[in-house]
């Protein structure tokens, strides 16, 4: 079946420090990849997202690109703020397509220290 | 996009007893939601999905008994755990599938005591 992997956090940086949050997935063929934010004490928001091989989202500063080679969709930013501090899910809906089976990862809790 | 509202964020309970969540999409009208839950440092998994008017479709091992699902109306769907044990303390999040994208509550952390 379909998996995604991230890292474990808690990741803990300093402000205007880089980020990178790494992601690899797990699908047949050419899945959907996303990554969620969740703020604290809100849903789940999308970030960014990217449908096919080589395709790069960003969003606020945010960037991934999809990697069919590697199976990967590292989140990167050159330069956090304190106001990133959020959990994010990288995730992953099939080829075939369907919302409600979106595929997640377990989350990484990021913590930006000023 | 849709707006999605669940209530509670968090709530106790007594072992035995039964809790219902619900799931609110605010500007869409949604006839298809799901249900997600979280154990400690694992993903995100689909519980079920529910279809406005008829039965939930749950997922492989989800006992449809103890966790009833309910989506009387296009913006209204509830999750009632039924005698909530200890190890249904979890983090449950319904979603909203607007077919081009999926959106979110904010989570209802569980906890049986």
């Amino acid at each position: 079946g379909n998996s995604v992997t991230q890292m474990e956090g808690p990741v803990t940086l300093s402000e205007e420090a880089f980020l990178t949050i790494n992601c690899t997935y797990t699908a047949t063929g050419y899945p959907s990849l996303f990554w969620y934010v969740q703020y604290p004490g809100e849903g789940l928001q999308l970030l960014l997202k990217a449908t096919k091989a080589d395709d790069k989202g960003s969003n606020k500063g945010f960037e991934a690109t999809y990697r069919k080679e590697t199976t990967s969709f590292h989140l990167e930013k050159g330069s956090v703020q304190v106001s990133d501090s959020a959990v994010y899910f990288c995730a992953l809906t099939p080829e075939s397509g369907g919302y409600q089976k979106v595929t997640f990862g377990t989350g990484t809790k990021l913590q930006v220290i000023p | 996009g849709a707006v999605v509202s669940q209530h509670p964020s968090w709530v106790i309970c007594k072992s035995g007893t039964s809790v219902k969540i619900e799931c609110r999409s605010l500007d869409f009208q949604a006839t298809t939601m799901f249900w997600y839950r979280q154990f400690p440092k694992q993903s995100l998994m689909l519980m079920a999905t529910s279809n406005e008017g008829s039965k939930a479709t749950y997922e492989q091992g989800v006992e449809k008994d103890k966790f009833l699902i309910n989506h009387a109306s296009l913006t209204l769907s509830t999750l009632t755990v039924t005698s909530a044990h200890p190890e249904d303390s979890s983090f449950y999040i319904c979603g909203v599938d607007t077919n081009t994208e999926a959106f979110f509550g904010q989570g209802t952390r569980l906890t049986v005591v």
